[in-house]
Parts: C-alpha cells; sequence; structure tokens
C-alpha cells in the first residue's frame, strides 16, 4: 500500500500565483524528495529534506516538514506556465532498504 | 553529466509475450531501482539491487524476474505478458542508500 497522499490531486491556478501541494505519509521517514513529471515523462528530482530538517529552499520552491504530524508541503512562487506537471512526494521508510514510496502526485496546471 | 539510460524508450508487445527492458545506471552508482507507473497511478515499486544482489523486492509479479550484472547494469525480464502490464517503467540509480537518479523511462504496450 502507498505511504505518501498527496492534497489537493488537482490544481489549476495562473501564472504568478503561488502552488502549494501537500504530502502526507504514514511511517517514520529517514528523507522525503519531491519529484516532478511532465506528462509521461521522466521523473526530474527537485529538492530533499532530511528527517531532523524543518524547511528547505531551492530557487522558487520551498519544502517544508512537520514530522509530528507526517507530512510536508512544496511551495512554488511565482508559478510559470513551465511549472505544469505533476508532482510527487517520495519517502524513505527508517526500516527496511532505501526504496522510495510515492504519493498520489499533484497535477499542477499553470494557466498563461 | 552522465544520467541513467534506459532501453528501449518505447516497446509494443502482444499478450503472452516476453520482453526486456534494460538500464544502465550512473557510473558509480552500485544500487538500481525498478518502478512500474501505470496510467494516471504513482510510480510503484517493484524490485531492487545492490552489488549485483537483490536487496529489496516489492509488487513484483511472479511472471517478472530481474538482475544486476558485473557491469552494474539491470535487466528486467517480463513474461506472459498481460494487458495490464502497459505502463512506464522506471529505472533509477544511486550511491548506497542515496538521492536515486530517474532514467527517462521505457514505455510498455501490451496489444
Amino acid at each position: 500500500s502507498q505511504q505518501g497522499e498527496e492534497d489537493p490531486q488537482a490544481l489549476s491556478i495562473q501564472e504568478g500565483e503561488n502552488a502549494t501541494m501537500n504530502c502526507s505519509y504514514k511511517t517514520s521517514i529517514n528523507n522525503l524528495q519531491w519529484y516532478r513529471q511532465n506528462s509521461g515523462r521522466g521523473l526530474v528530482h527537485l529538492i530533499l529534506i532530511r528527517s531532523n530538517e524543518r524547511e528547505k529552499h531551492s530557487g522558487r520552491l520551498r519544502v517544508t516538514l512537520d514530522t509530528s504530524k507526517k507530512s510536508s508541503s512544496l511551495l512554488i512562487t511565482a508559478s510559470r506556465a513551465a511549472d505544469t506537471a505533476s508532482y510527487f512526494c517520495a519517502t524513505t521508510p527508517t526500516s527496511g532498504t532505501y526504496k522510495y514510496i510515492f504519493g498520489t502526485g499533484t497535477r499542477l496546471k499553470v494557466l498563461a | 553529466a552522465a544520467g541513467v539510460i534506459q532501453s528501449p524508450r518505447h516497446l509494443i508487445k502482444e499478450k503472452r509475450e516476453t520482453a526486456t527492458l534494460k538500464c544502465y545506471p550512473i557510473p558509480r552508482h552500485d544500487t538500481v531501482y525498478w518502478y512500474q507507473q501505470g496510467p494516471g497511478q504513482d510510480p510503484q515499486f517493484l524490485i531492487s539491487f545492490y552489488e549485483k544482489m537483490q536487496s529489496d523486492k516489492g509488487s513484483i509479479p511472479d511472471r517478472f524476474s530481474a538482475q544486476q550484472f558485473s557491469d552494474y547494469h539491470s535487466e528486467l525480464n517480463m513474461s506472459s505478458l498481460e494487458l495490464g502490464d502497459s505502463a512506464l517503467y522506471f529505472c533509477a540509480s544511486s550511491p548506497p542508500r542515496d538521492t536515486q537518479y530517474f532514467g527517462p523511462g521505457t514505455r510498455l504496450t501490451v496489444l
């Protein structure tokens, strides 16, 4: 069963607006990563946040992690049409190997 | 920088046929992972290898098998293909217990 659940499943915004996507998970994790996937294409690594970190920034991306609530959020500021894609969180549980458990993804559409 | 290479990029097979997907990891990455992503679905972990040994197994059907070779490339063998096997198959590589880098995927269509 999948550990990560993403919210919302679909999001449509205007260019220039901010987009916030949330991810919840169930077990203890080593880290959480966010990936972007353009329609039917490969998974592009965006950002990694470790379990002992609370917030991380990379360009227009801001990721938060709340291990007490087992949740993370990805904020994309000043969105662009090129940000249109699906966004997945992937967690690595503390137990077992380093396989990723993906959430169901948020489909973001940025309208020009 | 070198990325993960997957071949073929597209594959069309008939039901009950076999398919072999190949993955060439980033140099010096000794861990390979396989994931399956059905249409509109999230990627699901299938199997992983570390130093040529299977390290973990997920929701991989018994009809599928995989191995990692001495040069660290990996192959996913799929037999008795079913319509439901149509999906994107991703390979990812990483150093031990580190960020995974994904290949472009192989799109398998079973007719």
